[in-house]
């Protein structure tokens, strides 16, 4: 009954492939993002969709493109990986609310991306 | 733009220490305030959350309250145990006046706990 999952959760790769990680959440939200965690623990947001429509792009490279086939579920997938694309990648969604602001945002628990 | 400044870590602390981490924000709207705390090998965890000014926030001894005269949310608990060890985060969710806000979450550099028995 996990609420937001993400696979896989350890992710070792070779420049220049292309891989993907999927997200899956069973809350009902209808708005799904993506979040960078770099090596010294920063956070920044890539990606958010809200009822399936990209709605958040923040310069993000276009080797990165996110798809979401329906509202639970909000995949990445990334063209020619570089060493610089290491990270991990969190999930999460909540609900979108006109006036909005304070919603909570639900956290998978990360994909762990090494390009070697 | 929106930016969140937390207080530099890692902070070490001896169990029943009083524990401080300070938050300042900037926003052009009306943001609300999120404490969230990553436990090692772990996703986010919304900690506690304050939507207007004035409002304080507190769930599992900690405590922030939204101080919008001094931009600030500081995180607070008066005796921290060693399960607390983990990484801190202050975030801000803009809320535009009249509009939808999605949610996009600004976050601190995060902040690093140690507590020693």
């Amino acid at each position: 009954d996990t609420a937001v999952s993400q696979t896989p959760k350890y992710l070792v790769t070779q420049m220049g492939n292309d891989k993907s990680i999927k997200c899956e959440q069973n809350l009902g939200h209808d708005t799904m993002y993506w979040y960078k965690q770099d090596s010294k623990k920063f956070l920044k947001i890539m990606f958010s969709y809200n009822n399936k429509e990209l709605i958040i792009n923040e310069t993000v490279p276009n080797r990165f493109s996110p798809k979401s086939p329906d509202k639970a579920h909000l995949n990445l997938h990334i063209n020619s990986l570089e060493l610089g694309d290491s990270a991990v990648y969190f999930c999460a969604s909540s609900h979108a609310r006109a006036s909005g602001g304070g919603e909570t945002q639900y956290f998978g628990p990360g994909t762990r991306l090494l390009v070697l | 733009g929106d930016s969140v400044t937390q207080m530099e870590g890692p902070v070490t602390l001896s169990e029943e220490a009083f524990l401080t981490i300070n938050c300042t924000y900037t926003a052009t709207g009306y943001p609300s305030l999120f404490w969230y705390v990553q436990y090692p090998g772990e996703g986010l965890q919304l900690l506690l959350k304050a939507t207007k000014a004035d409002d304080k926030g507190s769930n599992k001894g900690f405590e922030a309250t939204y101080r919008k005269e001094t931009t600030s949310f500081h995180l607070e608990k008066g005796s921290v145990q060693v399960s607390d060890s983990a990484v801190y985060f202050c975030a801000l969710s803009e809320r535009g006046a009249g509009g939808t806000s999605y949610g996009k979450l600004t976050f601190g550099q995060g902040t690093i706990l140690t507590v020693h028995p």
